[in-house]
């Protein structure tokens, strides 16, 4: 089986502007987890949906969003980009969600920068 | 709420000779605990996890974790560390009782293998 795809790989914004970043879980897994990554944060849980509804939050502002549409594709989107959303955003997916101890995949992320 | 720690930000260690990666944890349920890693420019790859039963838990590429509740750790170890382990380890756990996941990972180990 493909694993989990991201795109695009890499990304340059501007303070202000929005992305939109895509992950594609692997086939037949239906929970999609998103996570921040950066040097002095670590990795930070953005959220998690399972069959197109949001399960799990972190502790992020407004201006993150996500959805997943019903092939258990996800989009993440950030609005009025900051300097501080410059990270690698990994998204992880697993096969059932119903299940804590499900392991988790991860793709290869996508690095933003804010310029 | 749950936390997980890693004590040494780097660990260094000659080709050939056994590693020891630490993870202690804290949790109100009981844990649920992961070890991936990750290469640069690349996303996280699992390497083993502990749900229940054996205390030694066996994973990918000759590594292998030992779960303690007394001492809630779950370091990682390998009896014989090559260059090419050399990486950024990251521990992660799982609360039985958030449930979801809502995954909190460690700050993250480099390990440096010297040839």
């Amino acid at each position: 089986k493909a694993g989990v795809t991201q795109t695009p790989r890499y990304l340059i914004k501007t303070r202000g502007q929005q992305v939109t970043l895509s992950c594609s879980p692997i086939s037949g897994h239906r929970s999609v987890s998103w996570y921040q990554q950066t040097p002095g944060q670590g990795l930070q849980f953005l959220f998690e949906y399972f069959s197109e509804t949001q399960r799990n939050k972190g502790n992020f502002p407004g201006r993150f969003s996500g959805r997943q549409f019903s092939n258990s594709r996800s989009e993440m989107n950030v609005s009025t980009l900051e300097l501080g959303d410059s990270a690698l955003y990994l998204c992880a997916s697993s096969e059932q969600g119903m299940g804590v101890t499900d392991t988790q995949y991860f793709g290869p992320g996508t690095r933003l920068t804010v310029l | 709420a749950q936390s997980v720690a890693q004590p040494e930000d780097q660990v260094n260690v000659a080709e050939g000779n056994p590693l020891t990666v630490k993870c202690t944890y804290s949790v109100s349920g009981n844990p649920y605990l992961f070890w991936y890693v990750q290469y640069p420019n690349r996303g996280l790859q699992f390497l083993l996890k502990y749900i229940t039963g054996d205390n030694l838990v066996k994973g990918s590429y000759g590594f292998e974790a030992e779960f303690n509740k007394s001492q809630t750790s779950f370091h990682l170890k390998k009896p014989s560390a090559l260059v090419s382990d050399s990486a950024l380890y990251f521990c992660a756990v799982r609360d039985s009782r958030t449930g979801g996941f809502k995954t909190i990972f460690g700050a993250g180990t480099r390990l440096f293998v010297k040839a």
